[in-house]
């Protein structure tokens, strides 16, 4: 069964790095998403990209924050200048037909 | 805009009991979808089951069942014959229908235990 996959499963960086998180979305997805999940606390919803423009993103997604998709399987997010609050998990989500968002199994990232 | 709300924070249920999770939301909207989401401690995101609000009919997988009341704006979970590896973070979500690939909203979560 296709699924959304995410590297690196760990991300340990120092404040004010630059980080940038990879996903490869389920090949005939159209939407794609980013999300975050601070530890012990609800997801949240950071931005979704479709056509290869955001179509939507949250008071979160700063210009800290950008999307890509570089090419015609991944999709990334960068953290320009991360800071301590940056740490949480981040998930990549993708959505076909059915209109049921499938998440990768995330990415731990650590600023220290 | 919308909001999901989980009043349980923990819940605990025997092996082979059946428990039920609460989940209430808030929207101005007709149409829309629901989703519960496991989340066990590797932290990935697993699909429970999801629920459409045109359809009257509870959505159904295997021992997870649904309770949909639209009225009341409830979507509560019902997880049969309860098994050690259900043992999980469950959140609840929203998704409007109104906007093609409109983001998920979730809930607080509820941490199940299955106790043996």
């Amino acid at each position: 069964e296709p699924e959304v996959t995410q590297t690196p499963s760990h991300q340990v960086t120092q404040m004010g790095q630059e980080v940038i998180l990879r996903c490869v979305p389920i090949s005939n997805h159209l939407y794609f998403y980013w999300y975050r999940q601070i530890l012990g606390q609800k997801v949240e919803f950071l931005v979704s990209f479709y056509n290869n423009e955001i179509s939507e993103k949250s008071e979160i997604f700063d210009d800290q924050f950008s999307v890509e998709r570089p090419d015609g399987s991944n999709f990334t997010l960068k953290i320009r200048s991360t800071k301590l609050e940056d740490s949480a998990m981040y998930f990549c989500a993708s959505i076909g037909t059915q209109e049921t968002q499938y998440f990768g199994p995330g990415t731990r990232l650590l600023v220290l | 805009a919308q909001t999901v709300t989980q009043s349980q924070p923990e819940m605990s249920v025997q092996e082979a009991e059946t428990v039920t999770l609460s989940c209430t939301y808030d929207t101005s909207e007709s149409d829309y979808y629901l989703f519960w989401y496991k989340q066990p401690p590797s932290r990935q995101m697993i699909l429970v089951i999801r629920q459409e609000a045109y359809k009257q009919q509870n959505a159904t997988e295997n021992r997870f069942s649904v309770n949909f009341q639209k009225a009341a704006k409830s979507f509560s979970l019902k997880i049969s014959d309860s098994q050690l590896g259900d043992a999980a973070m469950y959140f609840c979500a929203y998704r409007s229908a109104y906007t093609s690939g409109s983001r998920l909203t979730f809930g607080e979560g509820t941490q199940l235990t299955v106790n043996p």
